[in-house]
């Protein structure tokens, strides 16, 4: 089975403060994407990584970084935490995209609940 | 991505089948139909997908169609490890964003 693990279920932080979620799958997927869930607004990308060092903005990057050193971990990077932020992250891995079939099946990890005071 | 519609939310007794539907009348050709399940406190999760002929897995069976315009996750007997919010999603890699669109789901209670 996939297994995709994020660093903290809960994380509380201040605001101005530096944070990093830490995202590792062990399935060798190229892949790798960082989403926000809010209530009311579903699921948003922040970035997305096809390959190591690779990286792409996806719906709503302001305010966030992430860093992709090694295939099998992708971490978000939050410059100064802001009140705004507070929200459910979640961290998801797949295969090369190709025909829209299997390979395009996403996988998630547990989610990190970030609240920053 | 083509637009989907599911309703709000749905009831099933435990042990029961469960059939949630899902419209999609502008599904293009080479849209894949997959659907995911998000249980609460977690993150969302793989459940079944299909292009044009009807799929069966551990988990659940996808029933679609024949003019594609509407598809059916089918639950053969609910538990209660089974409410979740369940999403049906089109992919077109070739026309896609690389993000999954979520849109709002239904939310299935199960109960004993």
């Amino acid at each position: 089975d996939v297994k995709v693990t994020q660093s903290s279920r809960y994380l509380v932080k201040r605001t101005g403060e530096k944070v990093f979620l830490e995202c590792v799958q062990d399935m060798d997927h190229e892949n790798m994407f960082w989403y926000r869930q809010d209530p009311g607004l579903g699921l948003r990308l922040i970035y997305f990584s096809y390959d190591v060092k690779m990286k792409e903005k996806g719906d709503i990057p302001e305010g966030y970084s992430v860093s992709r050193e090694k295939k099998e971990r992708f971490s978000l990077i939050l410059e100064s935490a802001s009140t705004n932020q507070t929200s459910m992250y979640l961290c998801a891995s797949s295969l090369p995209y190709g025909t829209g079939g299997s390979s395009d099946t996403q996988y998630f990890g547990p989610g990190t609940r970030l609240t920053v005071l | 991505d083509a637009k989907t519609t599911q309703p709000n939310s749905m009831e099933s007794n435990e042990e029961e089948p469960v059939h949630l539907p899902c419209n999609h009348s502008t599904i293009s050709g080479t849209d894949y139909i997959h659907w995911y399940r998000q249980l609460p406190s977690q993150g969302p999760e793989y459940v079944i997908h299909g292009l044009t002929s009807n799929v069966n897995n551990r988990m659940a069976s996808l029933a679609i169609a024949e003019d594609r315009k509407s598809s059916t996750l089918i639950l053969h007997r609910a538990t209660l490890r089974d409410a979740a919010v369940y999403y049906c999603i089109l992919r077109d890699v070739g026309n896609s964003g690389y993000a999954l669109n979520f849109g709002k789901g239904t939310s299935l209670l199960v109960t004993p």
